[in-house]
């Protein structure tokens, strides 16, 4: 099975500071997703990635894709306390139709 | 409503009951997934419909999770003489089209029912 490995476990930082999120896949990536999640909620979807080097941003978020490192990155801009939460990749199999999470990196933004 | 729609929001359940979780997706969308997420994890892949075809299992626990979606609409997930283990937050999702992992096709997320086995 595929598996997604996500650094760091949980983050914690004040507000107006950049961060980094990472994402690294066992296997070849074929498209990488990104989602939010809040406690008690499901998952909103931020952004997908299907090409190698390719760069996206949603407002002050910007995510990469390096499929040779089978790795992606997400970073956040001057962070806000809107954008506490879990951040989660997504990838689906390259075989067959299940779709794998990464372990999630817990975000807590410090006003 | 627009978004998909899980029922019911909290499940308690004594060991060895059936359980019926339900999932209303969007309107017109192909894909179907559950998911089984545990405190402090990420979502674990249960299985995948599209349509009323259900084309994986493969994430399914044991004989004891079942999944349907009859007309290719509403999914119902069954788990059958509950245990401790089975006690988590099960999401469901749609998309738009079939799936392909290099295709873009967000996943729409409920809320998820969740599951507390006494």
């Amino acid at each position: 099975s595929q598996e997604l490995e996500q650094s760091p476990q949980s983050l914690i930082v004040q507000e107006g500071k950049n961060l980094t999120i990472n994402c690294t896949s066992s296997k070849t990536l074929y498209g990488l997703y990104w989602y939010k999640q809040k406690y008690g909620e499901g998952l909103i979807f931020l952004m997908m990635l299907q090409k190698g080097g390719e760069e996206k941003s949603h407002e002050k978020i910007t995510a990469k894709l390096d499929e040779k490192k089978q790795q992606s990155s997400l970073h956040i801009t001057a962070s806000q306390p809107s954008h506490a939460g879990i951040y989660l990749c997504g990838a689906g199999a390259n075989t067959g139709n299940q779709f794998y999470f990464g372990t999630g990196t817990s975000l807590t933004v410090i006003p | 409503g627009a978004g998909v729609s899980q029922s019911p929001r909290y499940k308690v359940a004594k060991r060895g009951q059936d359980v019926a979780l339900r999932c209303d997706p969007i309107s017109g969308h192909v894909s179907l997934f559950w998911y089984q997420q545990a405190l402090g994890q990420g979502p674990e892949f249960l299985t995948y419909f599209q349509n009323e075809a259900q084309l994986d299992k493969s994430g399914l626990p044991s004989d004891r999770f079942f999944a349907e979606r009859p007309e290719g609409s509403v999914s119902t997930l069954k788990i059958q003489r509950t245990q401790q283990e089975d006690s988590a937050v099960y999401l469901c999702a749609s998309s738009l089209g079939g799936f392909r992992p290099d295709s873009n096709q967000p996943q729409h997320f409920g809320d998820g029912t969740r599951l507390s086995i006494l």
